[in-house]
């Protein structure tokens, strides 16, 4: 079975600041991992994903992610953050069954991103 | 706009009483998932469904059932209900082909439990 972690329920930066918000994986299979960011009063909006291949994965509004097998983890960073990224954010690992039972995500706690001006 | 398309956006119900939240995917997408998102228990996979069939169960309770009809609409319907199942439920689809297991959500249906 997936699970996924994600460290610090609350992170709160600086505009311009750098974001790094946590997220480390346990899955018994080469994972697909994802981050969703969910606005107030919105749903789940696709980030970036991991399927294969490059282990460094970019994704919309300057944000990317790192999958590193070793270390279990898929953490997300932007290098300047800016006001309109205040949101929650949302690791999530599928469990890639297979056929067409594909694609249930299995998602972390989610983590608060603040940032101040 | 993910092009999912959640009803209501809104419920406000008593204990005991039953409702219906609908959702439709995205064109052209056959599968179906319904998640539940509440403070204390976050995002929780409630089932999948796939082409009208039922293909994953998650911690969906007794008293919620779900389906999916032949134009790929899908259905979540709650019964019983109990303050605890005041929460926000998400509709989410995604794109047939090669697995990537990436979902389009909406929205969701707040529903608030008095």
């Amino acid at each position: 079975a997936q699970s996924v972690t994600q460290l610090g329920s609350h992170v709160s930066v600086s505009e311009g600041a750098l974001v790094l918000l946590r997220c480390n994986y346990s899955s018994s299979v080469p994972p697909y991992l994802f981050w969703y960011v969910q606005y107030p009063n919105q749903g789940l909006q696709l980030l970036l994903k991991y399927t294969t291949g490059a282990t460094l994965v970019k994704g919309i509004n300057g944000f990317e992610a790192e999958f590193k097998k070793s270390e279990t983890s898929f953490h997300l960073t932007k290098p300047s953050a800016h006001m309109s990224d205040a949101a929650e954010y949302f690791c999530a690992v599928s469990d890639r069954a297979g056929g067409t039972s594909y694609g249930k995500l299995t998602f972390g706690q989610g983590t608060i991103l603040t940032v101040h001006p | 706009d993910s092009g999912v398309t959640q009803t209501p956006k809104h419920l406000i119900t008593a204990t005991g009483q039953r409702v219906t939240l609908r959702c439709s995917p995205r064109s052209g997408d056959l599968s179906v998932y319904w998640y539940q998102q509440s403070l204390d228990q976050g995002l929780q996979f409630l089932i999948h469904y796939y082409n009208g069939e039922e293909r994953a169960k998650g911690n969906i309770l007794e008293r919620f059932s779900a389906q999916q009809f032949p134009d790929l609409h899908s259905e979540l319907n709650l019964s019983s209900l109990e303050l605890g199942d005041s929460a926000l439920y998400f509709c989410a689809s995604s794109p047939t082909g090669p697995v990537t297991g990436e979902l389009f959500f909406g929205e969701g249906s707040r529903l608030t439990v008095l």
